[in-house]
C-alpha cells in the first residue's frame, strides 16, 4: 500500500536553532504534499502546501519565512522550523495524495518537535 | 466557508456496544469525504472515501455512510482495539489543490 515516512520521529532542539523535517512518499510520486501542525489533543491543522518545482503555498496566519518548505523532487518536501522557539514545540505531519487513487491521502507518522 | 463539524467529541463504550460517529459538513462541491483512524502519537490511517450521498464502504467493525449534509461512522461490537481518534475531513471541489478540512474528531474508549 501507500506508504509515507518522516524523519525524524522526535526531535529536541534549543531556541534559536533551526530544525528540518523530512517526508518522503516511499512508493508513489507526490507533486503535491502537505504539512500540518496538531496540538495535543487537537485536529490537524493545515500549514502549507508543498508543490514540487514551485513555491508553497502557506495558509493564512502562517508564517513563510519561519517554516522553510521545500520540495525537492517527486518524492521529498522539507519543512524548516528557522529560529525555533518553545511555542513552536507542536506535532508535524505530512500527507501526500496518491494519484489516480481518487484523492486519497496518505500521512507520515508525524514528527514531534519539542523546543527547550 | 466549508467547515467540518464532528460529534460527539468523545465517546465511551462498552466492548460490543454498537454505536454511530457523526460527520456534519458544508462544502462547495464535494469531491470526497474521507475517514481516519489516529492513535496517540501517530500519523491518521486513511480507512475511508466517500463520493456521493448514498454511497456506504465496509471494513471490518466499520462502516461509513454518507448523505448531502453529513456522514455516519458506524461501529458494530466495538473492541478495546478500536479505541482511537476517529477524524473526518473533505476535499471541496473548489480546491485545486486537494487539500482536506478536518473536523476536531471523536475520540472513542472502548472498555473491556
Amino acid at each position: 500500500g501507500a506508504v509515507v515516512s518522516q524523519h525524524p520521529s522526535r526531535v529536541i532542539c534549543k531556541s534559536g536553532t533551526s530544525v528540518k523535517i523530512e517526508c518522503r512518499s516511499l512508493d508513489f510520486q507526490a507533486t503535491t504534499m502537505f504539512w500540518y501542525r496538531q496540538f495535543p489533543k487537537k485536529s490537524l491543522m493545515l500549514m502549507a502546501t508543498s508543490n514540487e518545482g514551485s513555491k508553497a503555498t502557506y495558509e493564512q496566519g502562517v508564517e513563510k519565512d519561519k517554516f522553510l518548505i521545500n520540495h525537492a523532487s517527486l518524492t521529498l518536501s522539507t519543512l524548516t522550523v528557522t529560529s525555533a522557539h518553545p511555542e513552536d514545540s507542536s506535532f508535524y505531519i505530512c500527507s501526500a495524495p496518491r494519484q489516480g487513487h481518487s484523492y486519497e491521502q496518505y500521512f507520515g507518522p508525524g514528527t514531534r518537535l519539542t523546543v527547550t | 466557508e466549508d467547515q467540518v463539524t464532528q460529534s460527539p467529541e468523545a465517546l465511551r463504550l462498552q466492548e460490543g456496544e454498537s454505536s454511530s460517529l457523526n460527520c456534519s459538513y458544508t462544502v462547495s462541491g464535494l469531491r470526497g469525504l474521507f475517514w481516519y483512524r489516529q492513535d496517540p502519537g501517530k500519523g491518521p490511517e486513511f480507512l475511508f472515501t466517500l463520493y456521493s450521498a448514498g454511497e456506504e464502504k465496509e471494513k471490518e467493525r466499520l462502516k461509513a455512510t454518507l448523505t448531502k449534509k453529513e456522514s455516519f461512522l458506524h461501529i458494530t461490537a466495538p473492541k478495546p482495539e478500536d479505541s482511537a481518534t476517529y477524524l473526518c475531513a473533505v476535499q471541496s471541489g473548489s480546491s485545486n489543490t486537494g487539500k482536506l478540512i478536518f473536523g476536531q474528531g471523536t475520540t472513542l474508549q472502548v472498555k473491556p
